[in-house]
């Protein structure tokens, strides 16, 4: 079975402070890790993968993650924070082999002006 | 642009009345996934085509159902809407299983009255 754990409902950052959106997964095997982001009445978009390689991935609009294998972890960080990055966020893993995608119960990010 | 497609946007469509919504892709993905979101809740898969071979979830009810013709289509028909199917459908479609990230819709809203 494979799962990710999303902890937090809401996250509240200050414009220009660093953003981190947490996950944990649970997968057997190899993970493959995505972060996807979703606006109000949109279809989600997809931000950055972990496949292989280097534990830090960077993805679209200056966000990116960290792979840490011992704490089954992979958050989501920026560095600034801007107001339209206010969004749903979700984390998702799939195993090797796997067709299927198991996503998080998402993060809803508000950032403050 | 390479994307996917799905119409309509917006849904609306009586107790029982069978509804069927439409997916295209332009980006000649094997993958073709049906997704059901309800209120800012994770994305449930409800099923998926790998080519032509169909993967229908467990706990999808039978009275949704899907028909892919040919690599650029894929419908979702529900064949008797209860209140309870109101929801945000979405498409997704992947290149292959794995690493490969999902590409997902607009999503279509649908409403039962």
């Amino acid at each position: 079975a494979q799962s990710v754990a999303q902890p937090e409902d809401q996250v509240n950052v200050a414009e220009g402070n660093p953003l981190t959106v947490k996950c944990t997964y649970s997968v057997s095997g190899n993970p493959y890790l995505f972060w996807y982001v979703q606006y109000p009445n949109r279809g989600l978009q997809f931000l950055l993968k972990y496949i292989t390689g280097d534990n830090l991935v960077k993805g679209s609009y200056g966000f990116e993650a960290e792979f840490n294998k011992s704490q089954t972890s992979f958050h989501l960080k920026k560095p600034s924070a801007l107001v339209s990055d206010s969004a749903l966020y979700f984390c998702a893993v799939r195993g090797w082999g796997n067709n299927r995608l198991a996503f998080g119960k998402g993060n809803q990010v508000v950032v403050i002006p | 642009d390479a994307m996917v497609i799905q119409n309509p946007r917006y849904q609306v469509t009586q107790f029982g009345k069978p509804v069927t919504l439409s997916c295209s892709q332009t980006l000649n993905h094997n993958v073709m996934y049906w997704y059901q979101q309800k209120s800012s809740q994770a994305p449930k898969l409800l099923f998926h085509y790998y080519d032509k071979d169909f993967n229908n979830e467990a706990d999808t009810p039978d009275n949704f159902q899907s028909r892919r013709p040919n690599t650029s289509f894929c419908f979702l028909d529900i064949r008797s809407p209860g209140l309870g199917d109101a929801a945000m459908y979405l498409c997704a479609t992947s290149r292959s299983a794995g690493s490969y990230e999902q590409y997902f819709g607009p999503g279509t809203r649908l409403t039962v009255t």
